[in-house]
């Protein structure tokens, strides 16, 4: 059972452009969150989604950043218009969630490292 | 709102020694308390969790976490640190409400030969 799978791993961009961040959760895992990571800090959450749906976006800078989890694919973080301080890496993990429970765990992938010159 | 506090940005410690990594958490209701860690240029990974019953966890690579009300603790320890056990580690708790895992900002475990 492959675990959370993240692309590109590295990604350089320059100011301007905008960076796509691929994630497919575990099989079977129907949650999915993105975390941002600056270099020797914590991991800051930015938004949580279920297939077809954000339903929470409370961390997601309000211009630039979007996110989506379609019905088939990859969760995709967008970022527009890059910037230096976008630099940072960027971690999605997955949970197989049961309604009304909140007891386990979530499952990270190994990042996506971007930056941005 | 949930928290978790990690008061030690680093922690040194001799291998063979015991290790503490410290957590305190701040929540409404029971607490879900997890235990991550990083290694460089990785993922995080889970080492073991909190949710009801025995207050001593055991989880992975021989960590275990003594969980706390009175104190609202959830240390990290290890009897006996390896090298390889050097690494960044992440206390983090489950907001019930919005199901978010809510990370502290991480301690630096450094294991010396």
């Amino acid at each position: 059972n492959a675990g959370v799978m993240q692309n590109p791993r590295h990604l350089v961009r320059r100011r301007g452009q905008e960076a796509r961040l691929r994630c497919s959760p575990m099989k079977g895992h129907s949650h999915v969150y993105w975390y941002r990571q600056l270099p020797e800090e914590g991991l800051k959450f930015m938004v949580y989604l279920q297939k077809e749906n954000i339903i929470d976006e409370s961390g997601m800078p309000k211009e630039r950043f979007s996110a989506e989890f379609p019905k088939e694919g990859p969760s995709i973080l967008r970022i527009q218009q890059v910037v230096r301080g976008d630099s940072a890496a960027y971690f999605c993990a997955s949970s197989e969630m049961v309604a009304g429970d909140a007891t386990g765990e979530l499952f990270f992938g190994e990042g996506s490292r971007l930056t941005v010159l | 709102a949930q928290s978790v506090a990690q008061p030690e940005d680093q922690v040194n410690v001799a291998e063979g020694n015991p290790l503490t990594v410290k957590c305190t958490y701040s929540v409404s209701g029971n607490p879900y308390l997890f235990w991550y860690v990083q290694y460089p240029n990785r993922g995080l990974q889970f080492l073991l969790k909190y949710i009801t019953g025995d207050n001593l966890v055991k989880g992975s690579y021989g960590f275990e976490a003594e969980f706390n009300k009175s104190q609202t603790s959830f240390h990290l320890k290890k009897p006996s640190a390896l090298v390889s056990d050097s690494a960044l580690y992440f206390c983090a708790v489950r907001d019930r409400n919005t199901d978010k895992l809510i990370f502290g900002t991480g301690t630096r475990l450094q294991v010396f030969p």
